[in-house]
């Protein structure tokens, strides 16, 4: 079965600081793998995702993530944080068939001005 | 806006009674997929309905159920429900269900059993 992992539940930057949001993965057969981002009381939009076109992966709003096989890893980093970049952001692993996404546990990104 | 609708924003309902949650899709969206949100369970897949059949299950309680009508939108019904229930339900659409797809999430629904 497919899983992800989140660590730091709670990630805090001072504002024009480096994003690092950590994502690994288990997966038997290659991921496909997906950066979400929920702001308060709203849904969830997808920032990025992986198609193994490319490791490095540019998303909106300035993010990326870099395909880690090695290291079953898909962290999501961001040269300078906003303000507005506040929010929860998950980490996905979509099975093959594409039936479901599998979540992680979701890590809330705090900014500090 | 993901062109994903949901109604009701809110619900709020007592214990043992039933609610039905609303999906419209994305136009041309065949797909529906319905999630819950909670603070212990985290973000569950619960069911996957694909131009009107169902396509998968998740961790869906027998007490809930789904479907997909002719004009793509589907419902969730929640019955016998309890406390434990109450959580963000979202519902996501995409155009088919291939592993590189992706979903669009509608805003939610969120459910308060009291």
């Amino acid at each position: 079965a497919q899983s992800v992992t989140q660590l730091g539940s709670h990630v805090s930057v001072s504002e024009g600081a480096l994003v690092l949001l950590r994502c690994n993965y288990s997966s038997s057969v290659p991921p496909y793998l997906f950066w979400y981002v929920q702001y308060p009381n709203q849904g969830l939009q997808l920032l990025l995702k992986y198609t193994s076109a490319a490791t490095l992966v540019k998303g909106i709003n300035g993010f990326e993530a870099e395909f880690k096989k090695s290291e079953t890893s898909f962290h999501l980093t961001k040269p300078s944080a906003h303000m507005s970049d506040a929010a929860e952001y998950f980490c996905a692993v979509r099975n093959n068939a594409g039936n479901m996404l599998t979540f992680g546990g979701g890590t809330r990104l705090m900014v500090k001005p | 806006d993901s062109g994903v609708t949901q109604t009701p924003k809110h619900l709020i309902t007592a214990t043992g009674q039933r609610v039905t949650l609303r999906c419209s899709p994305r136009s041309g969206d065949l797909s529906v997929y319905w999630y819950q949100q909670s603070l212990d369970q985290g973000l569950q897949f619960l069911i996957q309905y694909y131009n009107g059949e169902e396509r998968a299950k998740g961790n869906i309680l027998e007490r809930f159920s789904a479907q997909q009508f002719p004009d793509l939108h589907s419902e969730l019904n929640l019955s016998s429900l309890e406390l434990g229930d109450s959580a963000l339900y979202f519902c996501a659409s995409s155009v088919q269900g291939g592993g590189n797809t992706e979903a669009f999430f509608g805003q939610g629904t969120r459910l308060t059993v009291v």
